[in-house]
């Protein structure tokens, strides 16, 4: 089972921020969060990872609460393009595969 | 790089037919796995290797077999196929590590009548 909750849908105005949240109340210490997306039918896409600290690269940034129960996918200015759905996934350790729940629809309306 | 390459795009079997789903990647990475995606519902996984020579079960390997004789190609085998095999099939690939991403194919239809 996915370790991980998730909205079901959400909409995004776009140029504006969306926020994404998810909720990992189990994880452990040593567990990772990644977000991945997928468009439309196509294979996921990898976005952003991160253990304790807020992490950024150039698609978003991902920041974790403090108690790493929960985390926020931040899409900084958010285009049509990004109508995808988000996936929240917590990774065990080691080479443990990839748990993917439903995730979240985001679609993001001109 | 070419990345992760699934053949064939699209594939119609009858039940009972058997065929081999190919995954190739050309990253060198230790790590792949294969995962089934049924309409509107999330990716779930059917097999993972580690590494050359070992590969293990997921959530749903039932009617799947595979098998990793080198680095970059883990095909996956479906030995007689049913209905409920009607999916889109995802190949994903990554180097062995807790903090690698996963680099993912671009799917094969597959449709069993």
């Amino acid at each position: 089972d996915a370790k991980t909750t998730q909205p079901t849908s959400m909409d995004c105005a776009e140029g504006r921020a969306a926020n994404l949240p998810c909720n990992h109340s189990t994880i452990s210490g040593n567990e990772y969060v990644y977000w991945y997306r997928q468009i439309h039918s196509q294979g996921p896409q990898y976005i952003i990872h991160g253990l304790k600290n807020n992490e950024t690269n150039e698609m978003a940034s991902l920041i974790i609460t403090e108690d790493r129960k929960s985390s926020t996918l931040i899409l900084p200015h958010a285009t049509l393009r990004d109508t995808a759905v988000y996936y929240c996934i917590v990774r065990g350790t080691g080479n443990t595969p990839l748990v993917f729940g439903k995730g979240t629809r985001l679609s993001v309306i001109a | 790089n070419a990345g992760v390459t699934q053949t064939p795009k699209f594939q119609v079997l009858k039940t009972g037919q058997s065929m081999t789903l190919q995954c190739a990647q050309d990253m060198n990475h230790e790590y792949m796995s294969w995962y089934r995606q049924d309409p509107g519902m999330g990716l779930r996984l059917i097999h993972y290797s580690v590494g050359a020579g070992i590969t293990d079960q997921g959530e749903v390997p039932n009617g799947y077999n595979v098998s990793r004789s080198t680095t970059e190609d883990f095909p996956l085998r479906l030995l007689s196929a049913a209905p409920s095999q009607t999916s889109v099939y995802f190949c994903a690939s990554s180097y062995s590590g807790l903090s690698y991403e996963q680099f993912f194919g671009p799917g094969t239809r597959l449709t069993v009548l």
